[in-house]
């Protein structure tokens, strides 16, 4: 079984509309959970942390659920530029820094 | 500031040749990391560094070398190229304060 899963899409989504995704973690004892977002045949950047309250950056909201490990990210009002790969990530190993990435969502934001 | 720099962009090698790819911060961070990410796959931790002068294995460490002789600098030495080490390498940075990396723009490898 993988560390972390996620459904690799593609999600297709007109402009303007809301579109969500999850991915699920294996190690109960993770701390530390993030979406990282890659474009085409770029580097990955944090798009956003997540926090046990669940949390909010501008359109984009970020859910954790311990009991049933898994997290998701809610992207509203959809932009073109949005199109993009999200990668789910987990700091599950005991030493610090040590993160399990995900394969990734595509989202393509069509017209 | 740079931030995180990768040579080279792109190289294609012969089975069994050598190469180093370089990686190149000027975060002063003492953490870095390699990772190779093959397609539908996600990224693979292949070494890591805490400090300059310590380095230790990921998960996939086979077929690679590091050495960390500076903060700045975290080159990752590929000994007889075989296919199977045909992806896109990128090198991170980070620090203990928070878990955000910091990614290089990578470099893609061909091992014909």
């Amino acid at each position: 079984r993988k560390e972390v899963e996620q459904d690799p899409g593609p999600f297709n989504v007109p402009e303007g509309a809301t579109v969500a995704f999850n991915c699920t973690y294996s190690n109960s004892a993770s701390q530390s959970f993030f979406w990282y977002r890659q474009d085409c045949r770029k580097e990955p950047k944090l798009l956003m942390s997540v926090y046990s309250s669940g949390n909010e950056d501008g359109r984009f909201t970020a859910q954790l659920n311990r009991a049933s490990q898994y997290i998701s990210l809610l992207i509203r009002d959809s932009k073109l530029s949005d199109s993009a790969t999200y990668l789910c990530v987990v700091n599950g190993d005991d030493s610090w820094g040590k993160l399990q990435f995900g394969a990734g969502t595509q989202v393509v934001v069509t017209p | 500031n740079a931030g995180v720099t990768q040579t080279p962009k792109f190289r294609i090698l012969k089975i069994g040749q050598s190469m180093t790819l370089q990686c190149a911060q000027d975060m002063n961070h003492n953490y870095m990391y390699w990772y190779r990410q093959d397609p539908g796959m996600g990224l693979k931790l292949i070494y890591y560094s805490v400090g300059a002068g310590i380095t230790d294995k990921g998960e996939v460490p086979n077929g690679y070398n590091v050495s960390r002789s500076t903060t700045e600098d975290f080159p990752l030495r590929l000994e007889l190229a075989a296919p199977s080490q045909t992806s896109v390498y990128f090198c991170a940075t980070g620090t203990r304060n928070y878990n955000e990396q910091f990614f290089g723009p990578g470099t893609r490898l061909t091992v014909l």
